[in-house]
C-alpha cells in the first residue's frame, strides 16, 4: 500500500509563509491535491493537481511536487487559515496523508 | 451550484449495519465526468477513504473496508447510499459524501474530492 506522511503540526507566526509537506514514494510522478479542514467543519480543496487552485481560494495558497516530497505553501498568512490540512493522491483509491495541524501563533 | 446533504440515523448498536445515505441538489448522480465518494473521520483523527461509485454502478472500495461495505446509487432519487456491515465502536465516525471529479493521468484514472457535504456523526454503541 501506499502511504502518505505529514508532520503533526506546523506554527507560523501572521505574515509569514507556512509550508506544509507530504512526503510519498516517487510522489512527484501522481497528482497531490490538498484540503483544509477547519475545527468543526468539512473539509474544503484547496490546491488540486499539484498546484491547481478552485475558484474562490485565495492565490495565498500555492502547491508543489516532485521527488518524494509534496508541499502546500501559504503566503502572508492570516489568523483565518488555522485548520488541519491534508494531503491526498490515486494509488489504486484514495489515499490521504495523516493531516498537518497549522497553528497562527 | 451543486449542494450533498448526508443522512441516517445517528446510533448503531455494534454488530449491525450502518446506513447512510447521500442526497444531490443541484447536480446528477448520472453525471458520468465524477465519480461519488463516501469518506469518514473517527473523533480526533484523520480522514479516510470508504470507497466511490460511479453512474454505471461501478465502485471502489478502500482495501481494509471491501469485506464489509457496499456503496450503490439511485438515479431515480438522485442519491447514492453507503451500507457498512458489522459495526464496532472504531466505526464510530463523521461521514462524508463528497463529489470526485474523474481525471487522467498517463498510467490511470484518479480523482479529487471538490464538493463535500457538511458530515453527518454516526455512533457505534449499545
Amino acid at each position: 500500500s501506499y502511504v502518505l506522511t505529514q508532520s503533526p503540526s506546523v506554527s507560523v507566526a501572521p505574515g509569514q509563509t507556512a509550508r506544509i509537506t507530504c512526503g510519498g514514494n516517487n510522489i512527484g510522478t501522481k497528482k497531490v491535491h490538498w484540503y483544509q479542514q477547519k475545527s468543526g467543519q468539512a473539509p474544503v480543496l484547496v490546491v488540486y493537481d499539484d498546484s491547481g487552485r478552485p475558484s474562490g481560494i485565495p492565490d495565498r495558497f500555492s502547491g508543489s511536487n516532485s521527488g518524494n516530497t509534496a508541499t502546500l505553501a501559504i503566503s502572508r498568512v492570516e489568523a483565518g487559515d488555522e485548520a488541519a490540512y491534508f494531503c491526498q493522491v490515486w494509488h489504486s483509491g484514495v489515499i490521504f496523508g495523516g493531516g498537518t495541524k497549522l497553528t497562527v501563533l | 451550484q451543486l449542494q450533498l446533504q448526508e443522512s441516517g440515523p445517528g446510533l448503531v448498536k455494534p454488530s449491525e449495519t450502518l446506513s447512510l445515505t447521500c442526497t444531490l441538489s443541484g447536480g446528477s448522480i448520472s453525471d458520468s465526468s465524477y465519480y461519488w465518494a463516501w469518506i469518514r473521520q473517527p473523533p480526533g483523527k484523520g480522514l479516510e477513504w470508504i470507497g466511490n461509485v460511479y453512474s454505471s454502478g461501478s465502485t471502489y472500495y478502500n482495501p481494509s473496508l471491501r469485506s464489509r461495505v457496499g456503496i450503490s446509487g439511485d438515479t431515480s432519487k438522485n442519491q447514492f447510499s453507503l451500507k457498512l456491515n458489522s459495526v464496532t465502536a472504531a466505526d464510530t465516525a463523521v461521514y462524508y459524501c463528497a463529489r470526485c471529479p474523474i481525471r487522467w493521468s498517463s498510467l490511470d484514472s484518479y480523482c479529487y474530492m471538490d464538493v463535500w457535504g457538511k458530515g453527518t456523526t454516526a455512533t457505534v454503541s449499545s
